[in-house]
């Protein structure tokens, strides 16, 4: 069985600045990992992957994770935040090797502030 | 192309009634999800089906709790006999099979409300 854990409920930062929204995650079995993003009133959306290879991972807009092995973590990090990444982001992971469901994090809510 | 649907949008039901809800994946995905997103609890799953293999039924939390696919395409999820716990907002997701089956796409949801 797989478990995520993100302590942080909410993160409030302001516009421009350095966000780390973070992830733990614990398994018996190695895990493919990901972050999905809740924009408000939307569906959730995939926004980065880790499967195999580099362990940094970057999306189209601006946010990067790295999965560390050692720590069993894979935090998302973005150097300068906008008004538009204000969501609710959630961490995920899948055991590798057989079944498809995803085991989700209880979610952080990002607030970009000006 | 059409991204997965749900519907209703919003369901209020009494305590003690039946409620369906329904998916419709992305054309051409067989395999199909359904969680459930509760308040201050993230997202749980529920059931999972994959072309004509058997579900996975393992995160239905009760046997109140069932679903189908019909055909390979739509699903319903049923929740017999509701209650207020049973409040949250379900969400279906779909996939390709194989490789490709990393990326699930997810529907709008569909917010229940048990009163």
């Amino acid at each position: 069985a797989q478990s995520v854990t993100q302590l942080d409920s909410q993160v409030p930062v302001f516009e421009e600045a350095p966000v780390e929204l973070r992830c733990n995650y614990s398994s018996s079995v190695s895990v493919y990992l990901f972050w999905y993003v809740q924009y408000p009133n939307q569906g959730l959306q995939l926004l980065l992957k880790y499967l195999s290879g580099s362990t940094l991972v970057e999306s189209i807009n601006g946010f990067e994770a790295e999965f560390n092995k050692s720590q069993t973590s894979f935090h998302l990090r973005k150097p300068s935040v906008h008004i538009s990444d204000t969501a609710e982001y959630f961490c995920a992971v899948r055991a590798r090797g057989g079944g498809n469901k995803l085991t989700f994090g209880t979610g952080t809510q990002l607030k970009v502030e000006l | 192309g059409a991204g997965v649907s749900q519907s209703p949008s919003n369901k209020v039901t009494e305590k003690g009634k039946d409620v369906e809800l329904r998916c419709d994946p992305i054309s051409g995905h067989t395999a199909l999800y359904w969680y459930r997103q509760s308040l201050g609890q993230g997202l749980e799953f529920l059931i999972y089906f994959q072309g004509n293999s058997a579900p996975d039924k393992s995160g239905l939390p009760s046997d109140r709790f069932s679903a189908e696919r019909t055909g390979g395409s739509v699903s319903t999820l049923t929740i017999q006999r509701t209650q207020q716990e049973d409040s949250a907002v379900y969400l279906c997701a779909s996939s390709l099979a194989g490789l490709s089956s990393y990326e699930q796409y997810f529907g709008p949801g569909t917010r229940l409300t048990v009163t």
